[in-house]
């Protein structure tokens, strides 16, 4: 069975640009949640999707969006980079049905912004 | 604010040793916790979870809740190199709500 997917796994952009990140979760799971990990933070929430409607959403500013796609695929997009948006972003799933689930991670998108 | 707070460290252990790493919590609503291990340049991979107060064993690994104390510890048993890592304790603040809270992590070193 194939893992939770990620692309692109490395980004470099600059600062005003904006970027685009994907997940593809693992098959048959319908929730996808985004995380940004930086080295003094750690992991911190920033949505989540389910059936196509975000059903919870972290104390992020609104430069960062997301959506959800009918087949479960689920994209990010941050505008306007700031050089403190350079960060691991992580896409993690779940089967979404019930609360309390195992999150299963994809590899992450390192985005490096300059 | 819901937190999860956890010891940076770095833990260090001797091969063979046990590892014992602790996080608290702050919601006493939370009813789901995870440990996930975090290796260096890699994303996070779940090793336990646990729902009910009490230990669970996993192989090395048991993980203990104490929900009274909002306290929830991971033990790795005759600890290898390999195992060193960060640790990641995450926790579901109510089952629905599908966010979960992740302390900053504890790095661990297994001395050979």
């Amino acid at each position: 069975k194939a893992g939770v997917t990620q692309t692109p796994r490395y980004l470099i952009k600059t600062r005003g640009q904006q970027v685009t990140l994907s997940c593809s979760p693992i098959s048959g799971h319908r929730s996808v949640s985004w995380y940004q990990q930086t080295p003094g933070q750690g992991l911190q929430f920033l949505f989540e999707y389910f059936s196509e409607t975000q059903r919870n959403k972290g104390n992020f500013p609104g430069r960062f969006s997301g959506r959800q796609f009918s087949n479960s695929r689920s994209e990010m997009n941050v505008s306007t980079l700031e050089l403190g948006d350079s960060a691991l972003y992580l896409c993690a799933s779940t089967f979404g049905d019930r609360g309390g689930e195992k999150l299963f991670f994809g590899s992450g998108t390192q985005l490096s912004v300059l | 604010q819901k937190e999860v707070e956890q010891n940076s460290g770095p833990l260090s252990v001797p091969e063979g040793a046990i590892a014992s790493l602790n996080c608290t919590y702050s919601d006493r609503g939370s009813q789901s916790f995870f440990w996930y291990r975090q290796y260096s340049g890699k994303s996070p991979e779940l090793i336990m979870f646990i729902y009910s107060n009490g230990d669970k064993e996993d192989g090395r690994f048991t993980a203990q809740l104490n929900k009274a104390s909002q306290y929830v510890s991971l033990l790795i048993r005759d600890s290898q190199p390999s195992d060193s890592a960060t640790y990641l304790c995450a926790v579901n603040a109510n089952s629905g709500t599908y966010k979960y809270i992740f302390g900053t992590g504890t790095r661990l070193k297994v001395l050979a």
